[in-house]
């Protein structure tokens, strides 16, 4: 049973602070990684992606891999409340399947 | 900005009931994909589709499920004899070969099963 595991939260950060999201995974062959943002009632949208370990960033975003300890973050820097929303943890597994944890609500107080 | 779209939004039919769920992926795109999700729950894969053929699916992906391109747009899930249990919503998405991973998705159909 592949698992993408995913504190639920809530989480709750002031407007302009550092939000961060974590993620584990249990299939070690797992190559590609991603994060979705899922507002109530709306499909998900694609953040980012990571294949390789460290960090990758994106404007206020940044991911992070470690594969050998299974696991992968996202950092949100100087949060807004537009940031208010589920962050969905996606994991592509060996057999090209992919496997999505329960989600993060982060809430962003004004 | 291309987007993915789906119809209908909303689908309500009776248990037994074949429906036909449509998107119209991202014009460029060549890899395709069904997921759905169970109100309150997580997003789960369906199928993968590419060249014309399925490429994985999911456990959930049974016979009562099959995916067709009928012409160079749509993209289907047919689900031949709904359950109650098949009420949720269900995704598109779609990729581009060269990030084919990372996928756009539809806004979703919201199947209900009465």
């Amino acid at each position: 049973q592949k698992e993408v595991e995913q504190n639920s939260g809530p989480l709750s950060v002031p407007e302009g602070a550092i939000a961060s999201l974590n993620c584990t995974y249990s299939d070690r062959g797992s190559q590609s990684f991603f994060w979705y943002r899922q507002y109530s009632g709306k499909s998900p949208e694609l953040i980012m992606s990571i294949y390789s370990n460290g960090d990758k960033e994106d404007g206020r975003f940044t991911a992070q891999l470690n594969k050998a300890s299974q696991y992968v973050s996202l950092l949100i820097r100087d949060s807004q409340p537009s940031d208010s929303a589920t962050y969905l943890c996606a994991v592509m597994g060996p057999g090209n399947q992919f496997y999505f944890g329960t989600g993060t609500s982060l809430t962003v107080i004004p | 900005e291309p987007e993915v779209t789906q119809t209908p939004s909303h689908q309500v039919t009776q248990m037994g009931q074949e429906v036909i769920l449509r998107c119209v992926p991202i014009s460029n795109h060549l890899y395709f994909y069904w997921y759905r999700q169970i109100l309150g729950q997580k997003v789960e894969f369906l199928v993968s589709f590419y060249n014309n053929e399925i490429s994985e699916k999911s456990e959930i992906f049974d016979d009562q499920f099959s995916v067709e391109r009928p012409d160079g747009s749509n993209f289907t899930l047919k689900i031949r004899s709904t359950k109650l249990e098949d009420s949720a919503m269900y995704f598109c998405a779609s990729s581009p070969t060269r990030t084919r991973y990372e996928q756009y998705f539809g806004p979703g159909t919201r199947l209900t099963v009465t």
